[in-house]
């Protein structure tokens, strides 16, 4: 069955750290795969996704993932995190020519000072 | 650009009671939306998928008589949680696609109607 895993519940950082978000996923064929983040309250907004091509892909706010087929992986990362940046992240996927979004269980970020 | 709002952001209403969410695209035409619903620190949970002009598709185990939805225009789709009762209070979150090209299968996410049923 097609699934999306975030491993990682819960993670924190200092702020000015490194971070790498977790997201594998199990499909027929190579999916396309979007990360989100959510605030407190409020709905997604897109950070960036992967359809074909290069397979590091450029974000907002900072944010880079990796698609590595040999590890079915999407990895999120960002050199240098900020305060801001806490919140809950989603990794997602749907097969090309169906456009249903399964939904990784969520990791959440804290920040701290 | 791909903006999609829901209303009310809030709502309470009393057990037994309908209440009537809607998700407008603002700048784009929607063939497909989507209801989810998102329990606390939980993941989204797909409803239903619905397409202009056609009957909405449930994942199973939704009701679709207790959560009726409407997709009457491009740039509209209604969730009326009928009877409704505290169990039903939760977030729920619209998103539309765009009709052609590969956005088709990007999905532009409302920022969520929160439910309280008392």
């Amino acid at each position: 069955a097609q699934s999306v895993t975030q491993p990682d519940i819960h993670i924190t950082v200092s702020e000015g750290a490194s971070l790498e978000l977790r997201c594998n996923y199990s499909y027929g064929a190579t999916p396309y795969l979007f990360w989100y983040v959510q605030s407190p309250g409020q709905g997604l907004q897109l950070l960036l996704k992967y359809f074909s091509g290069d397979t590091l892909v450029q974000g907002i706010k900072g944010f880079e993932a990796e698609f590595k087929r040999s590890q079915s992986s999407f990895n999120l990362r960002k050199p240098s995190v900020h305060w801001s940046d806490a919140a809950e992240y989603f990794c997602a996927g749907n097969s090309g020519g169906y456009n249903k979004l399964i939904f990784g269980a969520g990791t959440r970020l804290a920040v701290h000072p | 650009g791909a903006v999609v709002s829901q209303h009310p952001s809030w709502v309470i209403c009393k057990s037994g009671t309908s209440v009537k969410i809607e998700c407008r695209s603002l700048d784009f035409q929607a063939t497909t939306m989507f209801w989810y619903r998102q329990f606390p620190k939980q993941s989204l949970m797909l409803m239903a998928t619905s397409n202009e002009g056609s009957k909405a598709t449930y994942e199973q185990g939704v009701e679709k008589d207790k959560f009726l939805i409407n997709h009457a225009s491009l740039t509209l789709s209604t969730l009326t949680v009928t009877s409704a009762h505290p169990e039903d209070s939760s977030f729920y979150i619209c998103s539309a696609s765009i009709a052609s090209g590969p956005s088709t299968y990007e999905q532009y996410f409302g920022p969520g109607t929160r439910l309280t049923v008392t």
